[in-house]
């Protein structure tokens, strides 16, 4: 079964600068999709962004932007220009693009809070 | 659009009772999910529909839960009877037949049992 890595409990950064949040992956499969979403203190569910596995262009969505190296099973998030509204618990999901299954395999989150 | 619609936001109720939460999905969309949301676990998956049928149910945690969709508007799932530990965030999730469509949430329910 594959299983989502968050090694990060909690994360801090200062107002306008840059963080990445870490996220490992165990699978055997070579198709698959990877997901970021954030919660905020609303209880919200957001898709940050999303990566499909056969491609190597890293993903972007405007101030955030992945790291993904597919050898290392790694999916790091990394926000630039950090702002208050960031702050959140994010989330790092799995999903598998073989056998039928449409099931999302989350990590254990990383809470990201942002100092004016 | 409306996104996922999932009532009632809380609830909270006395052990013992039967707990309904009631989730529409964005039209359009073929699968429907629910999750359960807790500290100790984090984000679980309990079932999942197809075109309103359910595809996998392992992660019902025991009898006392089911769920159904009699419709493609309309999903319940119901606790009875309801135990303290059943305390969480349940999510209800909805996404379109392919695979790289991320799934939408609802805002959640969140269930206290006393």
């Amino acid at each position: 079964a594959q299983t989502v890595t968050q090694s990060q409990p909690e994360m801090s950064v200062q107002e306008a600068e840059t963080v990445t949040l870490s996220c490992t992956y165990d699978t055997s499969e070579s198709d698959y999709y990877l997901f970021w979403y954030k919660q905020p203190p609303s209880r919200q569910m957001i898709l940050v962004i999303r990566q499909e596995a056969y491609k190597q262009q890293n993903a972007t969505e405007n101030r955030f932007s992945v790291n993904f190296q597919k050898a290392a099973k790694s999916f790091s998030l990394k926000i630039s220009d950090s702002q208050l509204g960031d702050a959140a618990m994010y989330f790092c999901a799995y999903r598998s693009a073989q056998g039928g299954s449409e099931k999302l395999v989350f990590g254990k989150g990383t809470k990201l809070t942002v100092n004016p | 659009d409306a996104g996922v619609i999932q009532s009632p936001r809380h609830e909270v109720t006395e052990m013992g009772q039967e707990v309904t939460l009631r989730c529409k999905p964005i039209s359009g969309h073929d699968y429907l999910f629910w999750y359960r949301q807790t500290m100790m676990r984090g984000l679980e998956l309990l079932i999942y529909f197809n075109n309103n049928v359910p595809i996998d149910d392992s992660g019902m945690p025991e009898d006392r839960f089911s769920a159904k969709m009699p419709n493609a508007s309309f999903s319940t799932l119901k606790i009875q009877p309801s135990e303290p530990r059943d305390s969480a965030v349940y999510f209800c999730a909805s996404s379109l037949r392919y695979r790289y469509q991320p799934q939408h949430f609802g805002d959640g329910t969140r269930l206290s049992i006393l």
